[in-house]
């Protein structure tokens, strides 16, 4: 079947811009988690949802991100004001239920200028 | 050994070769381990993954070992191949608050040589 989906692939954006990512994840899955990797490291957690609900948004780094599920399958990832060290890949995963195997999508390259 | 930043731990062998790959882990807590492979350009591929109450399990050509004594994780990959060159992180799952978060290694590189 499908796997995770993730749009746009590629994003290039100026300082100061609101940017949107999207996350379609496989179907069937209630748990769907975002994660941001900078280059040469491993993905660092910003927030998981259960079904619509954001379970855990600990890891977000500020009040310029936000993310939401409004009907428990597709997520959107929204950065307020970018700056520049937002510049990274934004990766969602989905998994069955909270707490098992994280499916991983392609990852969106945000580039902020 | 340790690295900072972009200098991620290496690992070179040859076609055919068994390759070990080693990831230390921080939480006692922690009761799921994954092990993903990330080639250039793409997201975290699953590969095997192993609950703290096992210390071995075996998939095809892979097998991951889990000492909680000393909080060690080893992927072995058997008779690598070419296709095996990425970069590997293990990762790990605190359960408890922490239930959905995985927390990655640094990675490291595979390079497999013909």
């Amino acid at each position: 079947g499908a796997g995770v989906s993730q749009t746009p692939s590629n994003k290039v954006t100026e300082k100061g811009k609101y940017v949107e990512l999207r996350c379609d994840p496989i179907s069937g899955h209630t748990a769907l988690y975002w994660y941001r990797q900078s280059l040469g490291q491993g993905p660092e957690f910003l927030i998981y949802f259960q079904g619509t609900g954001a379970a855990d948004d600990s890891g977000l780094p500020n009040d310029r991100f936000f993310a939401v599920r409004p009907e428990g399958s597709v997520s959107t990832l929204k950065i307020q004001r970018t700056e520049r060290g937002d510049s990274a890949v934004y990766l969602c995963a989905s998994s069955y239920q909270g707490g098992e195997t994280q499916y991983f999508g392609p990852g969106t390259r945000l580039l902020v200028l | 050994g340790e690295s900072v930043g972009l200098h991620l731990p290496t690992l070179s062998v040859q076609e055919g070769d068994n390759s070990i790959i080693n990831c230390a882990y921080s939480n006692s807590a922690s009761d799921y381990f994954i092990w993903y492979k990330q080639e250039s350009g793409k997201g975290p591929q699953f590969i095997i993954d192993i609950r703290s109450n096992m210390d071995k399990r075996q998939g095809q050509r892979v097998t991951v070992l889990l000492n909680k004594t000393v909080k060690h994780l080893s992927l072995q990959i058997a008779a690598t191949q070419p296709g095996d060159s990425a970069v590997y992180f293990c990762a790990e799952n605190a359960g408890g608050t922490s239930y959905g978060k995985l927390t990655f290694g640094q990675g490291t590189i595979l390079t497999v040589h013909p």
